[in-house]
């Protein structure tokens, strides 16, 4: 069964800082890799989707990169801001269209 | 606007009453998804709709139950057989395939009283 963790659950950065948020995935035969945004009572916004023939994906501030190989996705959030500050979730797909979540990392953007 | 709507926002059930969370999209997708997310744990699956009139369990099916006589529609009923149903809801949809890139409604938080 394929299990997503990611490390760590929390992180608080000073307001300017890049950000680097870490996915790793124990099954590479995923169809995808999705970042989401999460904040506090709400529900969840989509934030990049790496197809798995794709290495990277790019929005704005937003880099994320895939190495199945290694069963590794990093989320990169270029020059940090207060609104950055959020809970970023990565889910990973399997053939059958389901998504499997880690536990998402805490992410605090101090001015 | 397209999207997924969730409704209600905030429900309390008692205990031994069942309740239905509702879920509608209008984005045209084919597969439909229910989520539990509880306090520091990541999202995990009830059920999952990938076709109009089919369903299949998910990792956590015990004590939910759902149907999918619509596209755009994909219920969910918490029953008292579930023994800790206090939790945030979240419901899904994504276009079958390959490129199946999901979004997500707002969610519904059911609290037992």
């Amino acid at each position: 069964k394929q299990e997503v963790t990611q490390i760590p659950a929390a992180l608080s950065v000073p307001e300017g800082e890049n950000l680097v948020l870490n996915c790793s995935f124990t099954d590479s035969a995923i169809y995808n890799l999705q970042w989401f945004r999460q904040d506090p009572g709400k529900g969840l916004t989509s934030l990049l989707l790496i197809q798995s023939s794709q290495r990277e994906q790019t929005s704005g501030r937003l880099n994320a990169s895939l190495d199945k190989s290694s069963g590794r996705s990093t989320l990169y959030i270029a020059a940090s801001q207060p609104g950055d500050s959020a809970t970023y979730l990565c889910a990973a797909t399997d053939s059958w269209g389901k998504f499997q979540f880690g536990a998402g990392t805490q992410v605090v953007v101090t001015p | 606007d397209g999207g997924i709507t969730q409704s209600p926002k905030y429900l309390f059930r008692k205990e031994g009453q069942n309740v239905t969370l509702s879920c509608e999209q209008n984005l045209n997708h084919d597969a439909m998804y229910w989520y539990r997310q509880d306090p520091g744990q990541g999202l995990r699956l009830i059920y999952y709709s990938q076709i109009v009139n089919d369903f299949q369990k998910g990792d956590i099916a015990e004590g939910y139950s759902v149907s999918r006589e619509k596209k755009e529609s994909f219920p969910l009923t918490v029953t008292s057989a579930q023994k800790n149903p206090t939790a945030f809801y979240l419901c899904a949809s994504s276009i079958s395939g390959e490129v199946t890139e999901a979004f997500f409604g707002q969610g519904t938080r059911l609290t037992v009283v």
